[in-house]
């Protein structure tokens, strides 16, 4: 699976839009983007996944680039629960695939 | 509710005495996997089923086992703790539709080996 990566810490004021960036540069064309978030020392929780075009959904945005080396997670309106470790993840979709967590992007939302 | 259950929750216990670690899934999953989070280490996989009495060994599997005699249960066997296996350690279990494989994960077990 290709690398990621990601900055380690980011701020976001209540209420506005965090935006998320991930680097995967060498990721290959059957690779999938996918966000991960763990609050606290709570299981990680889904977020949203993409190949080529962005999606949307109730929790998030996902942004791929045109050339797929990069995207952006959004978080349109965050709130203090939003507040969490963050990952991105690219891996094979094949559920004998293991997901490879790195170390993420800390997310602060402050108030 | 889709959802992984984890038991116990917490659990401090001493070297050497053998323990398990339930975790049960009710999505009908065929994978299922158990990781260890360390601080400053992330979250490293221990070991894996792809199926019923299916399992193969994850990145770090020294000291443990698991068994999958049916599909919804998968434990971990820690069958003489050692300290250095105090960790928080999560249950995961992987399905979905073909192109959208989502991994759900357990709510943790924080284990204390003194």
């Amino acid at each position: 699976d290709a690398k990621t990566t990601q900055p380690p810490s980011m701020d976001c004021a209540e209420g506005r839009a965090a935006n998320l960036p991930c680097n995967h540069s060498t990721i290959s064309g059957n690779e999938y983007v996918y966000w991960y978030r763990q609050i606290h020392s709570q299981g990680p929780q889904y977020i949203i996944h993409g190949l080529k075009n962005n999606e949307t959904n109730e929790m998030a945005s996902l942004i791929i680039t045109e050339d797929r080396k990069s995207s952006t997670l959004i978080l349109p309106h965050a709130t203090l629960r939003d507040t969490a470790v963050y990952y991105c993840i690219v891996r094979v979709v094949d559920y004998g695939q293991n997901f490879v967590f790195g170390p993420g992007t800390r997310l602060s939302v402050l108030p | 509710e889709a959802q992984v259950t984890q038991n116990p929750r917490y659990l401090i216990t001493v070297t050497g005495k053998k323990l398990t670690v339930t975790c049960s899934q009710n999505m009908n999953h065929e994978y299922m996997s158990w990781y260890r989070q360390d601080p400053g280490l992330g979250l490293r996989q221990i070991y894996y089923s792809m199926n019923v009495e299916v399992t193969d060994k994850g990145d770090v599997p020294e000291g443990y086992k698991v068994s999958r005699k049916e599909k919804r249960n998968f434990p971990l066997i820690l069958e003489s703790p050692s300290p250095n296996q105090t960790s928080l350690y999560f249950c995961a279990s992987t399905g979905g539709d073909a192109g959208s494989y989502e991994q759900y994960f357990g709510p943790g077990t924080r284990l204390t080996v003194t």
